[in-house]
């Protein structure tokens, strides 16, 4: 059965600064893996969607990537933004079609 | 432009009444699910339906129910709403089993007194 885990839960940084987001996996099998942005109170929004057979994908300032080997994806962030405060989720289906499994977020507070 | 809409927003009951959230979207997706989402536990798959008549259990489904009827709607009701209902449930829709974009409703945060 496919697990989801991102550690840290919560990571506070100063504007500008470059961060790393993890999320780790353990079916190595992986479809594909999917990353989110939740601001409070609302619904989760779409970032990034990488395919088994990519490395990475980048959008903007965003830039995620897939290891399936070491069981790994990263979300990189360039010159964090106040605006990026939000909590970020990955997500990854159990097998191929299927329902995503979530992992319980990293809450990214930015400072100016 | 397309979308996914929830109702209602925000509802209270009470122990043991039915309840019943609505889920509709535009973009036409054979896919769509059900979720909850609690501190401490994150988000949590109901139910979900890869189309018309065809409805499956998640992770966490005792005590609710769906049905689809259609494309665009896939309503969640709670039977006899219980107090470990109360929660904030999302909706969300992809457009086929093998692409992997998932779009999301704003929530209904249900309390159940």
């Amino acid at each position: 059965k496919q697990e989801v885990t991102q550690i840290p839960a919560a990571l506070s940084v100063p504007e500008g600064e470059n961060l790393v987001l993890n999320c780790s996996f353990t079916d190595s099998a992986i479809y594909n893996l999917q990353w989110f942005r939740q601001d409070p109170g609302k619904g989760l929004t779409s970032l990034l969607l990488i395919q088994s057979s990519q490395r990475e994908q980048t959008s903007g300032r965003l830039n995620a990537s897939l290891d399936k080997s070491s069981g790994r994806s990263t979300l990189y962030i360039a010159a964090s933004q106040p605006g990026d405060s939000a909590t970020y989720l990955c997500a990854s289906p159990q097998q191929a079609g299927t329902a995503l499994i979530f992992g319980k977020g990293t809450t990214l507070s930015v400072s100016s | 432009d397309a979308e996914i809409t929830q109702s209602p927003r925000h509802k209270i009951t009470e122990t043991g009444r039915q309840v019943t959230l609505a889920c509709h979207q535009t973009w036409n997706h054979n896919n769509m699910f059900w979720y909850r989402q609690d501190l401490g536990h994150g988000l949590r798959l109901i139910h979900y339906s890869y189309g018309v008549q065809d409805t499956n259990k998640g992770e966490v489904s005792d005590g609710y129910s769906v049905s689809r009827s259609n494309t665009e709607d896939l309503p969640l009701t709670l039977e006899s709403a219980a107090s470990s209902q109360t929660s904030v449930y999302f909706c969300a829709s992809s457009v086929g089993a093998d692409t992997g974009e998932l779009f999301f409703g704003e929530g209904s945060r249900l309390t159940v007194l």
